[in-house]
């Protein structure tokens, strides 16, 4: 079974940009959760989403958004980057009813 | 709110000898998970156990155990007979059931394993 994928994995953008991400789960999984990691801040939850609904939301600016497509496929997009908004984005599927989460290798986003 | 500390920042082990990670939780739900992972120099999140607020047994998974302590609201990772590969950084993390699969990481410890 193929594991959680991530593209691009590494990504060099300018202050005032935008970037999407994209995440897809393992086969079967329904659930897709993005998270930023900086060394500052650590590991900080930025939205779940769930049969294309998004179901939880962490504390960011508007700037952060994303969207589930009907394959559980899902993007997540900022908007006018920002130099602290270079960070591991990291994002995991699960499974209904099964408490194992699995994470993908990481989008390495770096904003100058 | 949740929230999970992991008090050693750093850790050296021996490589063959067992060594233990801490990690407390707070939270007021009674139904939560607990999970470790492991994070290597590449940044890949490599999901290594789970346990489960109701379940009645210690979860383990090969060389990895979970000394779960309810009362104490502790959930230490076991490592027995370390590798030179996991030398690593090691995050505890909770989920609750009222927040989806949300996960609220600890801080992390660096595990550095000597030959």
């Amino acid at each position: 079974k193929a594991g959680v994928t991530q593209t691009p994995r590494y990504l060099i953008k300018t202050r005032g940009q935008q970037v999407t991400l994209s995440c897809s789960p393992i086969s079967g999984h329904r659930s897709v959760s993005w998270y930023q990691q900086t060394p500052g801040q650590g590991l900080q939850f930025l939205f779940e989403y769930f049969s294309e609904t998004q179901r939880n939301k962490g504390n960011f600016p508007g700037r952060f958004s994303g969207r589930q497509f009907s394959n559980s496929r899902s993007e997540m997009n900022v908007s006018t980057l920002e130099l602290g908004d270079s960070a591991l984005y990291l994002c995991a599927s699960a499974s209904p009813g099964l408490g194992e989460q699995y994470f993908g290798p990481g989008t390495r986003l770096t904003v100058t | 709110a949740q929230k999970i500390t992991q008090t050693q920042p750093g850790m050296f082990v021996q490589e063959k000898e067992a060594v233990t990670l801490d990690c407390t939780y707070d939270t007021s739900d009674p139904s939560y998970g607990l999970f470790w992972y492991k994070q290597p120099s590449s940044g890949e999140m490599i999901f290594l156990i789970y346990q489960g607020s109701y379940d009645q047994q210690n979860a383990t998974e090969g060389r990895y155990s979970l000394n779960f302590q309810k009362a104490r609201k502790s959930a230490n990772l076991v490592i027995s007979a370390s590798q030179l590969g996991d030398s690593a950084m090691y995050f505890c993390a909770m989920r609750v059931s009222n927040a989806g699969n949300m996960l609220t990481f600890g801080g992390g410890t660096r595990l550095m394993v000597k030959p």
